[in-house]
């Protein structure tokens, strides 16, 4: 099946500094690609769509400066949290979809374990 | 806006048992996607089953079931012969289209040996 890949798994950054998380798409393209970010015990939030090409969308409440993402190819999208604070630790997970048919599966990365200390 | 609620925060079962979670959705839309995920502690996200809202019949896959209400509105899912690495966390989610998954709060499932 289709393989996405996070990396890195896990990271620790001191506050102040940024983080950048990449999701791969290893054997199909994708023009769109999803962050999620969850805490510890909860569901899944979308943070934001990833557009190939185009600026990403952010759901209500996300902050756009503060959560860069980047799409510069139809392989790889990048999360950066800028000027990371402890109330930005949290596991992020990104998936994609195979584009064409609207049945097919989203598959998930890994996920990343995001520590500011 | 679409919402999926699972009100079963924790479920246990006994090991060859069989154990039902449950899902509920909202939605005006006639046609969508319906899936069940499961997290187990390594947190990578695995596809249980899908569920196209066009098709009466019921999704199967091996041990596992769904039991799809579309005028109700439910979703759940019906594993068998459960296993001890069944225990995972098992989210419920829809999406409409080629729009994003909107996930339920999650069900903790632990299986008794």
């Amino acid at each position: 099946g289709a393989v996405v890949s996070q990396h890195p798994s896990w990271v620790i950054c001191k506050s102040g500094t940024s983080v950048k998380i990449e999701c791969r798409s290893l054997d199909f393209q994708a023009t769109t690609m999803f962050w999620y970010r969850q805490f510890p015990k909860q569901s899944l939030m979308l943070m934001a769509t990833s557009n190939e090409g185009s600026k990403a969308t952010y759901e209500q409440g996300v902050e756009k400066d503060k959560f860069l993402i980047n799409h510069a190819s139809l392989t790889l999208s990048t999360l950066t949290v800028t000027s990371a604070h402890p109330e930005d630790s949290s596991f992020y997970i990104c998936s994609a979809r195979p584009p064409g048919l609207t049945n097919t599966e989203a598959f998930f990365g890994q996920g990343t374990r995001l520590t500011v200390v | 806006a679409q919402t999926v609620t699972q009100s079963q925060p924790e479920m246990s079962v006994q090991e060859a048992e069989t154990v039902t979670l449950s899902c509920t959705y909202d939605t005006s839309e006639s046609d969508y996607y319906l899936f069940w995920y499961k997290q187990p502690p390594s947190r990578q996200m695995i596809l249980v089953i899908r569920q196209e809202a066009y098709k009466q019949q019921n999704a199967t896959e091996n041990r596992f079931s769904v039991n799809f209400q579309k005028a109700a509105k439910s979703f759940s899912l019906k594993i068998s012969d459960s296993q001890l690495g069944d225990a995972a966390m098992y989210f419920c989610a829809y999406r409409l289209g080629a729009q994003k998954l909107v996930f339920g709060q999650g069900t903790r499932l632990t299986i008794n040996p």
